[in-house]
């Protein structure tokens, strides 16, 4: 089955610090997705993307907060500033269509310090 | 969209079928039921959706009331793999990035 690919597993960072968490939906993948979920929480949407621009964004996702699709394959989520609250577990998602199943990635565990 | 009402925590002996509960009683027409799975802290797996009828895949099956007001997820020989967290969300599918809205899930735990 096709893969939703997310580098690094890992990321240790210090506090301030700008992180950029990379993820490569499936190949023919139209809505893309990002949520976080803090260690014992439930999954939280951040922000959902398509044709190139931000559809929905969640409290959440503030001006520290951004995404892009830079090149039509990686779709990155970046974090100006970090906080030690931004740490968690973070996971893309991508589905072809609305009323599809969403495929997650395994996720990027963001450490702050 | 619809909020979904589980119970925290269910178990279940290896081998034999773990169905897990739903409440969904404020659902809309329009919107589907979904059905996903996390295993420890992995990323939520895909299991099962379906709007009216009852759905059955390679996973489990998914039992859906006339009323649509609950459903219920079967998995029909249940694993040690299965131990996971269980979320039962309802999703309207419009034209757009529509998103996944987490509850608290179901804690499976299979027993051997």
């Amino acid at each position: 089955e096709p893969e939703v690919t997310q580098t690094p597993s890992h990321q240790v960072t210090q506090m301030g610090q700008e992180v950029i968490l990379r993820c490569v939906p499936i190949s023919n993948h139209l809505y893309f997705y990002w949520y976080r979920q803090i260690l014992g929480q439930k999954v939280e949407f951040l922000v959902s993307f398509y044709n190139n621009e931000i559809s929905e964004k969640s409290e959440i996702f503030d001006d520290q907060f951004s995404v892009e699709r830079p090149d039509g394959s990686n779709f990155t989520l970046k974090i100006r500033s970090t906080k030690l609250e931004d740490s968690a577990m973070y996971f893309c998602a991508s589905t072809r269509a609305t009323n599809e199943k969403l495929f997650f990635g395994s996720g990027t565990q963001l450490s702050v310090l | 969209d619809a909020k979904t009402t589980q119970p925290t925590s269910m178990d279940c002996a290896e081998g034999r079928a773990a169905n897990l509960p739903c409440n969904h009683s404020t659902i809309s027409g329009n919107e589907y039921v979904y059905w996903y799975r996390q295993i420890h802290s992995q990323g939520p797996q895909y299991i099962i959706h379906g709007l009216k009828n009852n759905e059955t895949n390679e996973m489990a099956s998914l039992i859906i009331t006339e009323d649509r007001k609950s459903s219920t997820l079967i998995l029909p020989h249940a694993t040690l793999r299965d131990t996971a967290v269980y979320y039962c969300i309802v999703r309207v599918a419009l034209h757009g990035a529509q998103k996944l809205v987490f509850g608290q899930g179901t804690r499976l735990t299979i027993n051997p």
